[in-house]
């Protein structure tokens, strides 16, 4: 069974720093991860998303690396603003029978302080 | 182009009682997903539409839960009749087809409580 677990659960931060969130996973036998933010009372908004075959991804300020061996997966933020205050997300895409399953973590509570 | 419309928002209802969600996906969209995130924790997949038909509902709680995609568009998850536990936020995601490399986009939410 697949489990994905995320590091820190919260995290509190200056405006300005770069930091990182953790998640790793059980089984190394993955599709793909994704990264996604949740701000409170909203859904999920995608940010990044690798493939199996893919290192990392980036997108403006964010860039997430995937190392499938170790099921290690890292979300790099550089320069955080207050805006970036949310819950981010970790899911694992793995083969679940005759199709296939997103395994979620808790997600990492980020408060960024003006 | 628009995203995953859910309805209502909010509800709350007393336990025992039946409530309904509604969900319409991304247009073009072949696969539709329902998900159960309770307070804290990441979202649990409940049920998989490919089209109008299920391709997986092995943590759907059946003796209470029900879902279906008339047409293979919209989709209608009810709850009958509710407990305590059952408290949460019910995501409805679509994506282009049911394989890894397809994104899935969620909607916003509908946030349920019972009392």
């Amino acid at each position: 069974k697949q489990e994905v677990t995320q590091i820190p659960a919260a995290l509190s931060v200056p405006e300005g720093e770069n930091l990182v969130l953790n998640c790793s996973f059980t089984d190394s036998a993955i599709y793909n991860l994704q990264w996604f933010r949740q701000d409170p009372g909203k859904g999920l908004t995608s940010l990044l998303l690798i493939q199996s075959s893919q290192r990392e991804q980036t997108s403006g300020r964010l860039n997430a690396s995937l190392d499938k061996s170790s099921g290690r997966s890292t979300l790099y933020i550089a320069a955080s603003q207050p805006g970036d205050s949310a819950t981010y997300l970790c899911a694992v895409a793995y083969s679940g029978g005759s199709n296939y399953k997103l395994t979620f973590g808790k997600g990492t509570l980020l408060t960024v302080n003006p | 182009e628009a995203g995953v419309a859910q309805s209502p928002r909010y509800k709350i209802i007393e336990k025992r009682q039946s409530v309904a969600f509604w969900c319409n996906p991304i247009s073009g969209h072949a696969t539709l997903y329902w998900y159960q995130q309770i307070l804290g924790q990441g979202p649990k997949l409940l049920i998989q539409f490919q089209n109008n038909g299920v391709v997986d509902d092995s943590q759907l709680p059946k003796d209470r839960f029900s879902a279906e995609r008339l047409k293979g568009v919209d989709s209608t998850l009810k709850i009958q009749p509710a407990k305590l536990e059952d408290s949460a936020v019910y995501l409805c995601a679509s994506s282009l087809g049911g394989v890894p490399y397809n994104e899935q986009f969620f909607g916003p939410g509908t946030r349920l409580t019972v009392l």
